[in-house]
């Protein structure tokens, strides 16, 4: 069990380019999270998939923000054309699909600079 | 999901127990109180969940007030590495799987 891994740890970038983060899971983790979380806050949700099925989006998750998970293992989140607003830390988490209380494994974040 | 009200920070020196309240008087009769804590450049770490009554594990305990609508999460013995941003949160057995942050409490341990 080599936890939920992120890459990259950390990314800056210019207004206006896209930017795609990694997520891996914790292997058979069926469930797989997107949070996000600026300073001072806690992480927010943007988005949880079953397997492959993205099965909720929060309003947080502008038409400019995308997340897969092709087969159902490890996921993407990609935020086209950012903005200085979007610079926070992208939380992935994952959860065994044993029950509606298991907990979840955080991995350690990718922090977004936006400049 | 039903909301927690927990203070934004609280101070403990090191080896002494520790009791963080959180409050949840819209608590259903579902939810499952659970914490996660958030240590400094890391994601959150799950710590305990419970639904009536009290639960103890390798990290802490979690007392659960009789009608359920306060919690009260226990260190016995704080040390260095216990300092961190605690958060309590409600997580209702059907539904929602996603678990809803609050601003929780920002633990500091006293040397």
């Amino acid at each position: 069990d080599t936890g939920v891994s992120q890459d990259p740890r950390h990314k800056i970038t210019k207004r206006g380019q896209n930017v795609t983060f990694r997520c891996d899971p914790i292997s058979e983790h069926n469930r797989l999270y997107w949070y996000r979380q600026t300073l001072g806050q806690g992480p927010e949700f943007l988005t949880y998939f079953q397997n492959e099925a993205q099965l909720e989006k929060s309003r947080l998750l502008s038409d400019r923000f995308s997340a897969e998970r092709p087969k159902g293992s490890f996921s993407t989140l990609e935020i086209q054309r950012t903005e200085q607003g979007d610079s926070a830390m992208y939380l992935c988490a994952s959860s065994p699909l044993q029950g509606r209380n298991e907990k979840l494994f955080f991995g350690s974040g990718t922090q977004l600079s936006v400049l | 999901d039903a909301k927690t009200t927990q203070p934004n920070s609280m101070e403990s020196n090191e080896e002494e127990p520790v009791h963080l309240p959180c409050n949840h008087s819209t608590i259903s009769g579902t939810d499952y109180i659970h914490w996660y804590r958030q240590l400094p450049s890391q994601g959150p770490e799950y710590v305990i969940h419970g639904l009536t009554s009290n639960v103890n594990n390798r990290m802490a305990s979690l007392a659960i007030a009789e009608d359920r609508k306060s919690s009260t999460l226990i260190l016995h013995r704080a040390t260095l590495r216990d300092a961190a941003v605690y958060y309590c949160i409600l997580r209702s057995n059907f539904g929602n799987e996603k678990l809803t942050f609050g601003t929780g409490t920002r633990l500091t341990i006293i040397p």
